[in-house]
């Protein structure tokens, strides 16, 4: 069964150092994973995808994640956090060609 | 460029009242959904559609309806709500296939007591 673990409820960073997200997936064929984020009342936004290709994909805002088989991974980082990156991400495995499987979330909280 | 647009944005239901959350969109996308999110809980899938006329279960399916009749809408209809269905709904929609970025609505927030 296909499956999408985020490690951490929470991360909390200060302005300005890395970020790191992690997301674990189960799949029984090569999948398309993705990070989405969340920011407060809003709706989700597309971070970046993996669909196969390069397996270090960079996607909006300075983020970028790498896809590795070998470790059934998918963490998302970024060098230098900023307070406008205070959201809640969403590591999302992509089952069939129309459904979506996500994480639980990560929280990610920023301190000047 | 109005994307996937929701109403409303926020509805408090009395248990066993009846209402029709609605999904449009305006990208010509085959695939719509309905999730649910929920503390700790992530989104979860209610009901998807992969075009006019054909709509099928996710993982959360009791208690609400769907139809599509047109390729722009897809409403969610709660049937009797009940506290359990206390939540804030997603719809989204994509293009097709694999790897398509689905676009999502800015939610419904709903209290039922």
């Amino acid at each position: 069964a296909q499956s999408v673990t985020q490690l951490d409820s929470h991360v909390s960073v200060s302005e300005g150092t890395p970020v790191l997200l992690r997301c674990n997936y189960s799949s029984s064929y090569s999948p398309s994973l993705f990070w989405y984020v969340q920011h407060p009342n809003k709706g989700l936004q597309l971070l970046l995808k993996y669909t196969s290709a390069a397996t270090l994909v960079k996607g909006i805002n300075g983020f970028e994640a790498e896809f590795k088989k070998s470790e059934t991974s998918f963490h998302l980082t970024k060098p230098s956090a900023h307070m406008s990156d205070a959201a809640e991400y969403f590591c999302v495995l992509n089952k069939d060609t129309d459904k979506l499987i996500f994480g639980t979330g990560t929280r990610l909280q920023v301190f000047p | 460029n109005a994307g996937v647009t929701q109403t409303p944005k926020f509805q408090v239901l009395k248990t066993g009242q009846s209402m029709t959350l609605q999904c449009a969109q305006d990208m010509n996308h085959e695939y719509m959904s309905w999730y649910r999110q929920d503390p700790g809980m992530g989104l979860r899938l209610i009901h998807y559609s992969v075009g006019a006329g054909i709509t099928d279960q996710g993982e959360v399916p009791n208690g609400y309806n769907v139809s599509r009749s047109t390729t722009e809408d897809f409403p969610l209809r709660l049937l009797s709500a009940a506290p359990s269905q206390t939540s804030v709904y997603f719809c989204a929609s994509s293009y097709s296939g694999m790897g398509s970025e689905a676009f999502f609505g800015q939610g419904t927030r709903l209290t039922v007591v």
